[in-house]
């Protein structure tokens, strides 16, 4: 079956510090890889993705994410947080040659920082 | 500006009433979907269409109905079918020229059931 198992669910960080929030994910078939950010009471914002090419991928607000094929990985990784990444995240997997393309969310980690 | 509109942001209902949750989107996108949000669970898809005037069922589709009359335009109604219809409801659009292409979400509403 696919799933996408985001551990963490809470992960609390100071500022400044560096941070790494986990996702795996469990398929057979072709992935394409997203990690979304959600604020309080809004949508989600595509942070980055991941298609084809270089396994390491950088995206916005300084956030970087490395896909492991052999472990079924793709873990969203800053150097050094702020206050303002206080946020929701949420790892995102489409699951290729399905009927319609089904994107499976992760249930989400919160990611806290402590000034 | 391009972007998905959701409104109302909030709403209440009494149980056993219809209530329809609007969502626009001007991006021109082919495909549209409907996701409820309950914490600690994540996104789960209730509807979703690719072309207009057709829509198929996603995970959590009882109590639920949508329509897509116009390509912009993918209304969702929470019936007094749907048990537990209090949450938070996302709607978001995909461009349908490619499979991999990220969706775009909207601000989402949150429902009440008083």
């Amino acid at each position: 079956a696919q799933s996408v198992t985001q551990l963490d669910s809470q992960v609390p960080v100071f500022e400044e510090a560096p941070v790494e929030l986990r996702c795996n994910y469990s398929s057979s078939v072709s992935v394409y890889l997203f990690w979304y950010v959600q604020y309080p009471n809004q949508g989600l914002q595509l942070l980055l993705k991941y298609l084809s090419g270089s396994t390491l991928v950088k995206g916005i607000n300084g956030f970087e994410a490395e896909f492991n094929k052999s472990q079924t990985s793709f873990h969203l990784r800053k150097p050094s947080v702020h206050i303002s990444d206080t946020a929701e995240y949420f790892c995102a997997v489409l699951f290729s040659k399905t009927s319609y393309d089904k994107v499976i969310f992760g249930p989400g980690t919160s990611l806290s920082v402590i000034p | 500006d391009g972007g998905i509109t959701q409104s109302p942001k909030y709403l209440f209902r009494k149980e056993g009433q219809n209530v329809t949750l609007s969502c626009e989107q001007n991006l021109n996108h082919d495909a549209m979907y409907w996701y409820r949000q309950d914490p600690g669970q994540g996104l789960r898809l209730i509807y979703y269409s690719q072309i207009v005037n057709d829509f198929q069922k996603g995970d959590i589709a009882e109590g639920y109905s949508v329509s897509r009359e116009k390509k912009e335009s993918f209304p969702l109604t929470v019936t007094s079918a749907q048990k537990n219809p209090t949450a938070f409801y996302l709607c978001a659009s995909r461009p349908g020229s490619s499979s991999y292409n990220e969706q775009f979400f909207g601000p989402g509403t949150r429902l009440t059931v008083l």
